[in-house]
Formats: structure tokens, sequence, C-alpha cells
């Protein structure tokens, strides 16, 4: 089992409809988790951290995290097409490493 | 401010070839760390420096050194390029200690023939 799992995409949604990332962690000690947005040819950049149970929002952004679940999501509402990109997410392990997933490719569709 | 700034931003090698990678950090962070990214694998870590005399292995380190040569600069060496390594290259930073928010430099793009 990999340690930080998401759907690799692509996932398509139509501008102004609301975009869901899902990311799943493997270690239950895990204490950070955060969002990058990745765009092609670039390098990441951070979208939002969250650290406690339940959901963190910000502008258009909202994370949820579900540690008893092991789950941690990013929903993108009035999704637009500015938004299309790789998302990544990252989570700080027990062992004070911080480890990314595979990333997920989201297309937002004119 | 320019943030994380590495060189080159692209590279032709030969196997065999040795080269170092730079990056250097203008926010006076205390944790840098050099990632590789191959598509469809995300980001892996290849080595970290939780401080300025520190370096630790991460995820893929073998085929590479790293020197933390002060507090704003971290190196990555290949000694001997293997086509396995042609990826792409990111040097990121963190205030304080491991697990902060991350800024990444613009990559550098490294080919092995």
């Amino acid at each position: 089992q990999k340690e930080v799992e998401q759907n690799s995409g692509p996932l398509s949604v139509p501008e102004g409809a609301i975009a869901s990332l899902n990311c799943t962690y493997s270690d239950r000690g895990s204490q950070s988790f955060f969002w990058y947005r990745q765009y092609s040819g670039k390098s990441p950049e951070l979208i939002m951290s969250i650290y406690s149970n339940g959901d963190k929002e910000d502008g258009r952004f909202t994370a949820q995290l579900n540690k008893a679940s092991q789950y941690v999501s990013l929903l993108i509402r009035d999704s637009q097409p500015s938004d299309s990109a790789t998302y990544l997410c990252a989570v700080r392990t027990s062992y004070d490493k911080v480890i990314f997933g595979p990333g997920t490719s989201l297309s937002v569709i004119p | 401010n320019a943030g994380v700034t590495q060189t080159p931003k692209f590279q032709v090698l030969k196997t065999g070839q040795s080269m170092t990678l730079q990056c250097a950090q203008d926010m006076n962070h205390n944790s840098m760390y050099w990632y590789r990214q191959d598509p469809g694998m995300g980001l892996r870590l290849i080595y970290y420096s939780a401080s300025e005399g520190t370096t630790d292995k991460g995820e893929v380190p073998n085929g590479y050194n790293v020197s933390r040569l002060n507090k704003r600069e971290f190196s990555l060496r290949l000694e001997s390029a293997a086509p396995s390594q042609t990826s792409v290259y990111f040097c990121a930073s963190s205030e304080g200690s491991v697990g902060k928010t991350q800024y990444f430099g613009p990559g550098t793009r490294l080919l092995v023939l």
C-alpha cells in the first residue's frame, strides 16, 4: 500500500461546477496535511493546509479532514478554467517526513 | 525576494558525466529539500536538510549526494549520471522544522542520454 494515494484522473468538470479531489493516507499518526497546485511545466504551490478534523474554507476552496477514516479532500466551488492543473496531496507522517501523493489532474471545461 | 532559485533550468548529460544542481533561498528558512518528479510518480524526496550542517536521506537517495553549504544554499550532485536519473528536479525550503509549508523553486529539467 502506498503511503499517500490519490485518483490520478484526469478529472473533468464543467465550468461553474464543484470539483472534488480525494486523498487517503496510511500512517494513522499523521499530523499535517497539505494541498498543492501544480500547473503544467511549473512548480507546486500551496493552496491550503489543514491540521484538525473538519472543514477549512478559503475562498472557493474547502479542505476536509477525517483522521478516523484517514482521508483528506479538497473541494473547489465554482470551478474555473484557470483551476485546470494537477493537485498534489502531501502528508506529514508520524515519523516526521512529508510524503506527496501522485497527484490528480483536473480539467475544467468552459 | 527571489524566493527559491535553482540553476541550471535545463541540462543534458551523457551517461557517466557528473554535475551539481544549485539551489538557494532568501527566506531565512531552516529546512531545505531536493525532490525529483517523474510522470505518474508525484514528488519523491531525494535528500533533505533540517538545519544548516545536517542532511538526511529521503525516499530515493541512491546515486545522489548533497551539501548544505550554508543556511541559504543546498546543492545536489550526481557523480555518475544514469538514464534513470532523467527527471525534473525541484528544490524546496520551509520555515522551521520539516512539515511546514514548502516553497518550491522553478525546477531543473535533466536529460541523461
